[in-house]
């Protein structure tokens, strides 16, 4: 079955520092894959995706490529603010249409 | 426009009671998903719900565990004699369609569940 393998957490920056949370899937076929976040007390957000091989995803300054050969889906940001402290999921979406996430990782940025 | 709605946001009950989630996705949206997040076992996916076909179930822990959804839009989850093992947040999500890969899909803020 589909299966989404996401970098440990927690992961402690300083304002301004690079980020990188690794993201591997195994899935059969063709999955879009996904960046969702969830910011203290809120739900869900979907952050980026990707819908195929070498698409690259980007918002609020993140982004992610779509790397089939890698079977990975590495989330970047190049300079963290303390406003992006969250809880990010990996995510892939096959083809029976639910989505499968990783394990999630709390990201704190200090000012 | 008004995005997905969840009720009741917390709820607490005693093992053994039944309870009842309520879910209104995005207007328009056909696709409706359930999902379950707790500490030990992260983000679950359900059950799924487009249009008028039957739902997937796949990924209801147990026979306790239903849903239904009416007229194509409200959605409710409801399990019955809880177990402590049923604490967690439950999420609702809907989305355009199920046929296209690219349809995202939009999550409500959640139920708190917790069985005492």
């Amino acid at each position: 079955g589909n299966s989404v393998t996401q970098m440990e957490g927690p992961v402690t920056l300083s304002e301004e520092a690079f980020l990188t949370i690794n993201c591997t899937y195994t899935a059969t076929g063709y999955p879009s894959l996904f960046w969702y976040v969830q910011y203290p007390g809120e739900g869900l957000q979907l952050l980026l995706k990707a819908t195929k091989a070498d698409d690259k995803g980007s918002n609020k300054g993140f982004e992610a490529t779509y790397r089939k050969e890698t079977t990975s889906f590495h989330l970047e940001k190049g300079s963290v603010q303390v406003s992006d402290s969250a809880v990010y999921f990996c995510a892939l979406l096959g083809s029976a249409r639910q989505l499968t996430f990783g394990s999630g990782t709390q990201l704190t940025v200090l000012p | 426009g008004a995005g997905v709605s969840q009720s009741p946001s917390n709820k607490v009950t005693e093992k053994g009671k039944d309870v009842e989630l309520r879910c209104d996705p995005i207007s328009g949206h056909t696709a409706l998903y359930w999902y379950r997040q707790s500490l030990g076992q992260g983000l679950e996916f359900l059950i799924y719900f487009q249009g008028n076909s039957a739902p997937d179930k796949s990924g209801l822990p147990s026979d306790r565990f239903s849903a239904e959804r009416t007229g194509g839009s409200v959605s409710t989850l409801t399990i019955q004699r809880t177990q402590q093992e049923d604490s967690a947040v439950y999420l609702c999500a809907s989305s355009l369609g199920g046929g296209a890969s690219s349809y995202e899909q939009y999550f409500g803020p959640g139920t708190r569940l917790t069985v005492t």
